[in-house]
């Protein structure tokens, strides 16, 4: 079985600043795509960030990247220069092949608040 | 224009009803989900719809049940309601293709709150 484990309920960073928020995971697939979501206040998940397992290269989109290890099954997400509008719950997500099931599990979230 | 969209947003109801909750994605997928997140925020997949075939049925308890009368809508039906049903349940879509990813655009959420 595929679990998503994010280990922090919740974080809490300065404006300006960076954080980086943990998410690991379990599997026993050589190629698989990982993701986080953004889900504000609002309830709409946005997804913010993905990155495929066979490409080494970490995923960038703006202030987002990720910290992918992939032999410690390991899949950060470092948020620079955090905005007021960063302060959401983030969700860590996994999903395996065949992608035609496009089964996509998610981890328990972590609550983000950017602090003035 | 809304891609995926979810009606209705609030729903508030008494133990033991029959309720639909119902979905419409504009984007021409061709799969479409349904999601549940309880009271502690965690997402898990209920159903998935592909071509009017259902291609995941998750364990969950069969007084749920997924309708889909086109590719564009994926309707959900609840019977003999309980409180545990309280949650928010999100409905999502994509394109499918078997070799790789293709990105699942969600609906805004239906808070269900069983009384």
């Amino acid at each position: 079985a595929q679990t998503v484990t994010q280990s922090q309920p919740e974080m809490s960073v300065q404006e300006a600043e960076t954080v980086t928020l943990s998410c690991t995971y379990d599997t026993s697939e050589n190629n698989y795509y990982l993701f986080w979501y953004k889900q504000p206040p609002s309830r709409q998940m946005i997804l913010v960030i993905r990155q495929e397992a066979y490409k080494q290269q970490n995923a960038t989109e703006n202030r987002f990247s990720v910290n992918f290890q992939k032999a410690a099954k390991s899949f950060s997400l470092k948020i620079s220069d955090s905005q007021l509008g960063d302060t959401a719950m983030y969700f860590c997500a996994f999903m395996k092949p065949p992608y035609n099931n496009n089964d996509m599990r998610f981890g328990a979230g972590t609550r983000l608040t950017v602090k003035p | 224009d809304t891609a995926v969209s979810q009606t209705p947003k609030y729903l508030v109801t008494q133990m033991g009803n029959d309720k639909s909750i119902k979905c419409e994605q504009n984007l021409g997928h061709d799969t479409m989900y349904w999601y549940k997140q309880d009271s502690k925020k965690f997402l898990k997949i209920m159903f998935s719809y592909n071509n009017k075939e259902l291609i995941i049925n998750e364990t969950v308890p069969n007084r749920f049940s997924p309708k889909s009368p086109d590719k564009a809508h994926l309707n959900l039906h609840i019977n003999s309601l309980e409180l545990g049903d309280s949650a928010v349940y999100f409905c999502a879509s994509s394109q499918v293709t078997p070799r790789t990813y293709n990105e699942q655009f969600f609906g805004p959420g239906t808070r269900l709150t069983v009384l």
